[in-house]
Formats: structure tokens, sequence, C-alpha cells
């Protein structure tokens, strides 16, 4: 079974710029969620989408991040315009059943982005 | 005060030693506990949820303290292998509140040979 994908790997972008990150979960799982991790902090949560529907959006740090899940399937996530603080590894996880907190959570590889 | 916390660490034993680590959390409504491993530029993955019974799945261990709010993991017989960031993760304060879901920043592990 195919893990959760996430496209590009890496993005260098400048200050201004936009950028889009995708995400393609694990075939099957409803849940779908952002994470970010900036440079020296932990890992925090930006938001959850049940199929297409945005569960939780709580953890946007602001409406320059705009995220996506057209037909509950793969999500993007678009920062415009791009700033020097939104530089970090974007991680994106799945999860199958309900969305319940407790159930375990795949994550993808993350996209490193680094804005200049 | 963060609502997860970890020493971050660096932890270096010996291969074949026996390391814990502790993790404390601020929400005492928090549900559903977790350890994740993460290696150098991956994903975090799940290592084992956490139970307040303790829970063990080979050489590591879980224990879950609700009364004082602090997690632990136990690794025994440590392998080189183990060299990772560990992760607590806790969530949780209402049956779908994902926003719940708090990292902390993670503790570091290297076993040396």
């Amino acid at each position: 079974e195919a893990g959760v994908t996430q496209f590009p790997s890496h993005s260098v972008i400048e200050k201004g710029q936009t950028v889009t990150l995708r995400c393609d979960p694990i075939s099957g799982h409803d849940n779908l969620y952002w994470y970010r991790r900036v440079m020296g902090k932990e890992i925090k949560f930006l938001l959850h989408f049940v199929k297409e529907s945005k569960q939780d959006e709580s953890g946007m740090p602001n409406n320059r991040f705009l995220a996506e899940r057209t037909g509950g399937t793969y999500s993007t996530l678009k920062v415009q315009p791009a700033e020097l603080e939104d530089s970090g590894v974007y991680f994106c996880a799945s999860s199958h059943r309900t969305g319940w907190v407790g159930e375990t959570q795949y994550f993808g590889p993350g996209t490193r982005l680094l804005v200049l | 005060r963060k609502e997860v916390e970890q020493d971050p660490g660096p932890f270096n034993v010996p291969e074949g030693a026996t390391v814990a680590f502790n993790c404390t959390y601020s929400n005492s409504a928090s549900q559903s506990f977790f350890w994740y491993r993460q290696d150098c530029r991956k994903e975090p993955k799940l290592l084992m949820s956490v139970y307040s019974s303790g829970n063990e799945d080979g050489r590591f261990t879980a224990q879950l303290n609700r009364a004082s709010q602090y997690i632990s993991l136990l690794i025994r017989d440590s392998k080189l292998s183990d060299s990772a960031t560990y992760l607590c993760v806790v969530s949780g304060d209402s049956y779908s509140s994902a926003s719940k879901i708090i990292f902390g920043s993670g503790t570091r592990l290297s076993i040396r040979p």
C-alpha cells in the first residue's frame, strides 16, 4: 500500500512569491491533516479535512494560507504571498476512520520550504 | 509554559543501555497520548500509543500517569538503530478536536557503539 506522498520535496522561493504544496493521502483515508515545523520549533497543527470539508482550521497562521481538498482526495496548501517566516517543513498526514484523535496518523515525507 | 514539554537532550548512551524519557503535558483533559519517532530529515512515525495501564512492545515500554500528567518511554537493550528524535504527542480534549494535537519538541537520542 502506498503511503502519504507530498510534492515537491523541496521548494525555494523568494519573498512575495506563491507556492503550492500538494499532499496525496493513503487511498481510502477520509482524514487529512496539515502540519508545519519551523526551524527550532515543534511540529504544529494547521488544519484537518474530513473528505472535502474543513473540520478544523484553527491552526492556520493567517489568511495567506489557503488549503483545499477538492473531491476529497488530494489536498493543496497554497501560500500567497510567502514571507520569510513561512520557511519550514510542511507535513501532511492521513488517517482512516472518524478523525478521532486517538487513531493513528500516517505522515508524508514533508515539503521543505525555504523563503528567501 | 509549553503544552507538551520534553527534555531536548541529546541523550548519548552506549549500545545495550537502558534509557528513559519523560514528557509532561499541561491539559488535564487530554485523552490520547503517543510516542512518535523521527529520523533525521524524515517524517514522524508512530512508535506506540500510551495507555493508563502501561504498554510494552518488545524493548519499548510506555507509561502514562494522568495524576501527574506525564508520559514516559523506556528503551531497554538499546540498539544503534534506536538513534532518532522521540516526539511526545498529546491529543484530544474532545471527540473530534483535531486542533488539540500537540507535539513536544522532541528528545534526541544517540546510541554509540
